[in-house]
């Protein structure tokens, strides 16, 4: 079946560059899209199509990705930016989420 | 503004069925495909359902395939899960979500109804 992997948790001071990976085998040739997910929320698409941001969703956050791997940067990080983050994206007869990373800011 | 309300959660037996609704406002409703997501408590988000805009095709993860039914009402803006042989790992709360415009992805979730399936 498959995988989209995700390191489990990310720290960075307030004002520093946070940086999220996903991995999956079929990334090459399928979109990679990303949730936030605050505690007792629902999760919320910050980054859709690799790189492209709904309305709304604070400028810095962007995306990115190359060959097996997608990546959600977040510059100059707040603390309401904490929570989990999921990639999401497809392969043939799959649709999966990533294991998600839990963004800590202090 | 787009708003989701998800219904019809609650306490079922190992073997029940159970009826999830979901009532949509705010955009064109067939012009979107519509999706249920679930998620355990401490788990990651998980896809259960697709269904497309004029309800010609539908997708099933393949924990539910074969259990449940995804299906909508355009004329009233709404749509259903229909969850037969529930197992206890079907326990999670229920999303409902529009998709995000291209026809493969979430885009927008409602705040869930949870379903626990317990004896």
């Amino acid at each position: 079946s498959y995988e989209l992997t995700q390191p489990p948790s990310v720290s960075v001071s307030p004002g520093q560059t946070a940086t999220i990976t996903c991995s999956g085998s079929a990334l090459p040739k399928r979109y990679a899209h990303w949730y936030h997910q605050k505690s007792g929320r629902a999760p919320v698409l910050v980054i859709y199509e690799d790189n492209k941001r709904p309305s709304g969703v604070s400028q810095r956050l962007s995306g990115s990705s190359s060959g097996t791997m997608a990546t959600l940067t977040i510059t100059g990080a707040q603390v309401a930016d904490e929570g989990d983050y999921y990639c999401y994206s497809t392969d043939v007869d799959a649709v999966v989420f990533g294991g998600g990373t839990r963004l800590t800011v202090l | 503004e787009v708003h989701l309300v998800e219904s019809g959660g609650g306490l079922v037996r190992p073997g029940g069925s159970l009826r999830l609704s979901c009532t949509a406002s705010g955009f064109n409703f067939d012009h979107y495909s519509m999706y249920w997501l679930r998620q355990a408590p401490g788990n990651r988000p998980e896809y259960v359902s697709g269904i497309n805009g004029i309800a010609n095709s539908t997708h099933y993860g393949n924990s539910v395939q074969g259990r449940f039914t995804i299906s909508r009402d355009n004329s009233k803006n709404m749509v259903y899960l229909q969850m037969d042989s529930l197992r206890l790992e079907d326990t999670a709360l229920y999303y409902c979500a529009k998709d995000g415009g291209s026809g493969s992805y979430p885009g927008q979730w409602g705040q869930g109804t949870l379903v626990t399936v317990s004896s």
